[in-house]
């Protein structure tokens, strides 16, 4: 199947400071990226569709200001965690689909596990 | 979208076959059933779809009642590896722009 990778796979960081996650799809192109997040114990949840070329959609309750995403090309979205604190800490994860070959499914990222201190 | 219902958790005997259910009663007809699985602290995986036929892959195997109303995940020969979370979801498929949106999901363990 289609590859998703995300980088970095984990980060630690201090209270205050910014994080850039990377999502890719590999061997396919991606017009929409979502992004998710999810805490111990509980489900995936929707944070975000990332637009190659354009500004993203966020769900409700999530700050636009404060997770900023970036689909510059076909293959690459960036979610920034901007001035993080603890309670960002989370798995994000990415997924991207429906490019040529992969059929009606979308395919996941490995995740990127963020811990703020 | 419609929503699906699964049973909290669920064990089975490593080597048996693994059934997991799942109630859509809500499902429309251009609705496909996807299944996905989490393994701890992975990203989900992409198991099997289906629209109205039983569908069989190297992975697992689909069974959609004939009402469309439920469905049912069968891994033929579970294995230790198999003990996961796994997610049952109906979406209109249309490629790329279809999001899938998590429920709790299946904890399946797979003992020996």
């Amino acid at each position: 199947g289609a590859v998703v990778s995300q980088h970095p796979s984990w980060v630690i960081c201090k209270s205050g400071t910014s994080v850039k996650i990377e999502c890719r799809s590999l061997d396919f192109q991606a017009t929409t990226m979502f992004w998710y997040r999810q805490f111990p114990k509980q489900s995936l949840m929707l944070m975000a569709t990332s637009n190659e070329g354009s500004k993203a959609t966020y769900e409700q309750g999530v700050e636009k200001d404060k997770f900023l995403i970036n689909h510059a090309s076909l293959t690459l979205s960036t979610l920034t965690v901007t001035s993080a604190h603890p309670e960002d800490s989370s798995f994000y994860i990415c997924s991207a689909g429906g490019g040529a070959g992969t059929g009606k499914t979308q395919y996941f990222g490995p995740g990127t596990r963020l811990l703020v201190l | 979208d419609a929503k699906t219902t699964q049973p909290p958790s669920m064990d089975c005997a490593e080597g048996r076959a693994a059934n997991l259910p799942c109630n859509h009663s809500t499902i429309s007809g251009n609705e496909y059933v996807y299944w996905y699985r989490q393994i701890h602290s992975q990203g989900p995986q992409y198991i099997i779809h289906g629209l109205k036929n039983n569908e069989t892959n190297e992975m697992a195997s689909l069974i959609i009642t004939e009402d469309r109303k439920s469905s049912t995940l069968i891994l033929p020969h579970a294995t230790l590896r198999d003990t996961a979370v796994y997610y049952c979801i109906v979406r209109v498929g249309s490629g790329g722009s279809y999001i899938p949106t998590f429920g709790r999901g299946t904890s399946l363990i797979v003992h020996p």
